[in-house]
């Protein structure tokens, strides 16, 4: 069964520093997004992109965000200069259609900021 | 402002009772509905779906949830529990072409 594989499953980085989290999502699909969970709260969108740009993004996603899709295949989110609240579960998605919105997530990166 | 609301933070039911996690959402027009279910530090495993037609609708592991449009509702449940249900649920919900809104999640606890 196809699946969004998402790398590295855990990421520790200094304050201050960039780190990229990567998703391949599934082949067909043509929307991706990524969300974050920070520990024991709720799932929060940050952006969704669709035929090379951003189609939507939440007040989350602000200068030190930005995503990328570098080839055909990965997708890629940057925080330029981590903060501790940064510290979360990063989740890529991505969903075949707009008339089929089922979104299916990958395993997540742990991102750790000390 | 679109909303999901699952009133129930902890819910703990014993071995093979029924289970019954609540969802409400807050759209001006009816949104695709879904379950995801979520293991300690793992990703999110779509569970069902509602977008249109029966409103009872059948997923994986056993569950299912039935969608009523007056009480603007999308409850999960589960006949008899097994002990790998324990777990964090998460309601969503998403207009046509939209980013998912989540619910708060209910961690489901069971006792042997």
């Amino acid at each position: 069964e196809p699946e969004v594989t998402q790398t590295p499953s855990h990421q520790v980085t200094q304050m201050g520093q960039e780190v990229i989290l990567r998703c391949v999502p599934i082949s067909n699909h043509l929307y991706f997004y990524w969300y974050r969970q920070i520990l024991g709260q709720k799932v929060e969108f940050l952006v969704s992109f669709y035929n090379n740009e951003i189609s939507e993004k939440s007040e989350i996603f602000d200068d030190q965000f930005s995503v990328e899709r570098p080839d055909g295949s990965n997708f890629t989110l940057k925080i330029r200069s981590t903060k501790l609240e940064d510290s979360a579960m990063y989740f890529c998605a991505s969903s075949e259609a707009r008339d089929r919105p089922e979104a299916f997530f990958g395993q997540g990166t742990r991102l750790t900021v000390v | 402002a679109q909303s999901v609301t699952q009133p129930d933070i902890h819910i703990t039911v014993s071995e093979g009772a029924s289970l019954e996690l609540r969802c409400n959402y807050s759209y001006g027009a009816t949104p695709y509905l879904f379950w995801y279910v979520q293991s300690p530090g793992q990703g999110l495993q779509l569970l069902l779906k509602y977008f249109s037609g029966d409103t009872l609708v059948q997923g994986i592991k056993g569950f299912e949830a039935e969608f009523k449009r007056s009480q603007s509702s999308f409850n999960l449940r589960k006949p008899s529990v097994h002990w790998s249900d324990a777990a964090e649920y998460f309601c969503a919900a998403t207009i046509y072409g939209q980013n998912f809104v989540f619910g708060p999640g209910t961690r489901l606890s069971v006792l042997p």
